[in-house]
């Protein structure tokens, strides 16, 4: 069975302050693994997907399977970084996507 | 830039009655997908279809169906509504077998009295 960890329900930082959202998973394949965001009245989007190796507004995510994470990272958090943030692995033969708990972060001044 | 419109922001409803929540997309994709999300517990799948009058199970579909007789547009059904259906309800929808990214609704609050 799949199954998708965010261990925090809230975080809280200063701005500028470096900021961390723990991801972890558990799935016997191959998983791929992305990062979706909801900033407050918007609907939810997302924010960026481990096959793309890319940032999104100062965002990374790296997939470690020998830990099963993919925790997101950003170095200086703003107080537009405020959102609820959930972490979601595809897996299976027709790809449905699990999703984490959800972490919420507020990023206060 | 993708649409997914859900009919209805809010909604009060009583224990017992068949309820009804319609989702429609714009952008000529394949795959629908129906959430729930609650504090605590994220989103959680209820029923998905990849094609038009195909419809597959999530992973808490009880007290849920679902219909698409057209492609755009994807229904969830409360046969029979319960206190603990109250939640806000997300639908979401995909392109390809690979549905990489999925693009939500505003989703609708569902609260049931």
């Amino acid at each position: 069975a799949q199954r998708v960890t965010q261990p925090e329900k809230l975080l809280s930082v200063f701005k500028g302050a470096p900021v961390e959202l723990k991801c972890n998973y558990s799935y016997s394949g191959s998983p791929e693994l992305f990062w979706y965001v909801q900033y407050s009245r918007q609907r939810l989007q997302l924010l960026l997907r481990h096959i793309s190796r890319e940032s999104i507004k100062g965002f990374t995510a790296d997939l470690n399977k020998g830990e099963t994470s993919f925790h997101l990272k950003k170095p200086f958090a703003q107080e537009e970084d405020s959102a609820m943030y959930y972490c979601a692995l595809r897996g299976g033969s027709w790809g449905k996507l699990q999703f984490g708990a959800g972490t919420q972060v507020v990023v206060t001044p | 830039d993708v649409k997914v419109t859900q009919s209805s922001r809010y909604l009060v409803k009583r224990t017992g009655e068949k309820v009804f929540l319609e989702c429609v997309q714009d952008m000529d994709h394949e795959n629908m997908f129906w959430y729930r999300q609650d504090p605590g517990l994220g989103l959680r799948l209820i029923y998905f279809s990849y094609d038009v009058k195909m419809k597959e199970k999530g992973d808490i579909p009880e007290g849920y169906s679902v219909s698409r007789e057209k492609k755009e547009r994807f229904s969830l059904i409360l046969e029979s509504a319960s206190t603990n259906q109250t939640s806000m309800y997300l639908c979401a929808s995909s392109r390809g077998i690979r549905n990489e990214k999925l693009f939500f609704g505003s989703g609708t609050q569902l609260s049931v009295l």
